[in-house]
């Protein structure tokens, strides 16, 4: 088993709609959570952390649900530049600094105009 | 653009061959990690590089080795390549302690014929 599981899509999604990301990790010692956006043939950056109580940045929200080891990401009014893929992404580690990233397969999103 | 810098940007070496692949991370950063990641895949942790000495690694067989400088650049060196090892290599520096997150490089895309 993986030790960090996503769908790898594609997903195809009208440029507007509201589309889900879902992905869930083995390791319960797991510390922090991120979602990372890969664009074709780019590095990985940083898009959000990932906390329990939830967190939003404009059209994204994020959340942590540790009891089920399950992470989301909701992207809301979806523009033609979301299209990438998305990558889960976990860290044995508590401190930002310190990152032995576990990533997910990635999932990737295309937003049809 | 993050201040991580990868060289060379593409590579193409024969089954057998050593390569060495470099990074210079970013000012103020005193820790790169590598990253591997295979066509469709998620980036893969090889190890962490931190005070000039190993500091972690993943799940790469020995004949993935590591070098960190005094000026923290870094270099991941592969011998008796296969063709699997064919891939994306990313690095990552990042400042231990700090509350601030990870740059990767753009990468070197190496292709084992």
């Amino acid at each position: 088993r993986k030790e960090v599981e996503q769908d790898p899509g594609p997903f195809n999604v009208p440029e507007g709609a509201t589309v889900a990301f879902n992905c869930t990790y083995s390791n319960s010692a797991s510390q922090s959570f991120f979602w990372y956006r890969q664009d074709c043939r780019k590095e990985p950056k940083l898009l959000m952390s990932v906390y329990s109580s939830g967190n939003e940045d404009g059209r994204f929200t994020a959340q942590l649900n540790r009891a089920s080891q399950y992470i989301s990401l909701l992207i809301r009014d979806s523009k033609l530049s979301d299209s990438a893929t998305y990558l889960c992404v976990v860290n044995y580690e508590s401190n930002f600094g310190n990152e032995k990233l576990t990533f997910g397969t990635g999932t990737r999103l295309t937003i049809i105009p | 653009e993050t201040g991580v810098t990868q060289s060379p940007t593409h590579l193409i070496k024969t089954r057998g061959q050593q390569v060495t692949l470099r990074c210079s991370s970013q000012s103020g950063h005193n820790t790169v990690s590598w990253y591997q990641q295979a066509l469709g895949q998620g980036p893969q942790f090889i190890f962490q590089y931190y005070r000039e000495e190993e500091n972690g690694r993943g799940n790469f067989p020995p004949r993935f080795s590591g070098l960190q400088f005094p000026n923290y650049s870094s270099e991941l060196n592969v011998n008796a390549l296969e063709l699997d090892d064919s891939a994306l290599y990313l690095c990552a520096s990042s400042l231990i302690g700090a509350n601030t997150e990870a740059f990767f490089g753009q990468g070197t895309r190496l292709t084992v014929v």
